[in-house]
């Protein structure tokens, strides 16, 4: 059964940081793995999607990169912002699954201060 | 543009009362997604449906029915509700692919309390 983990479950750091969040999961077949982001009280938005056959993908101070064979992937901030606090989650795609589910992991909660 | 619209956004249910929750989506999606989201556990799924017509049973079903009521709508309905279904619920949408390669999109959420 695929299980998916970040660690930690809270970070905090002053701005202007650089910062790394991690994500492992146990199970390498995998179609993709995305990273979204979710603000207290809101819905999950989409950072960025990492297909299987894909090493990185990156959007403005934000870079995820995936290693399939070892089941991990981290999503990097530069340059951290006090509205980079949030809550960030992976989630992974099963290989063997038809309708494009997810599976999460918990969460980590970054809070960035000024 | 409305994305993904879940309602309601709050709700107080006592035991055993029902409920239907509603999602539309404005993006011409093919696929929809019912998860649940508890402290501690993340997101789990309940429901989906790969296409209009469509519906399975995800990670945590029981308890729970799902209609697709055309392309845009997918509900979810709580026959019975018990105090284990507090949790916020979230709709989601994307375009099902075959190479899975579009994100979901997600609405702000119903927060729903069983007393």
């Amino acid at each position: 059964k695929q299980e998916v983990t970040q660690i930690p479950a809270a970070l905090s750091v002053p701005e202007g940081e650089n910062l790394v969040l991690n994500c492992s999961f146990t199970d390498s077949a995998i179609y993709n793995l995305q990273w979204f982001r979710q603000d207290p009280g809101k819905g999950l938005t989409s950072l960025l999607l990492i297909q299987s056959s894909q090493r990185e993908q990156t959007s403005g101070r934000l870079n995820a990169s995936l290693d399939k064979s070892s089941g991990r992937s981290t999503l990097y901030i530069a340059a951290s912002q006090p509205g980079d606090s949030a809550t960030y989650l992976c989630a992974v795609t099963p290989f063997y699954n038809q309708g494009g589910k997810l599976i999460f992991g918990q969460g980590t909660e970054l809070s960035v201060k000024p | 543009n409305a994305g993904v619209t879940q309602t309601p956004k709050f709700q107080v249910l006592k035991t055993g009362q029902s409920m239907t929750l509603q999602c539309a989506q404005d993006m011409n999606h093919n696929s929809m997604y019912w998860y649940r989201q508890d402290p501690g556990m993340g997101l789990r799924l309940i429901y989906y449906s790969a296409s209009e017509g469509t519906t399975d049973k995800g990670e945590v079903p029981n308890g729970y029915n799902v209609s697709r009521l055309n392309k845009r709508e997918f509900s979810l309905r709580l026959e019975s509700a018990a105090p284990s279904q507090t949790s916020v619920y979230f709709c989601a949408s994307a375009v099902l692919s075959r190479r899975l390669n579009q994100p979901q999109h997600f609405g702000d959420g119903t927060r729903l309390s069983i007393l």
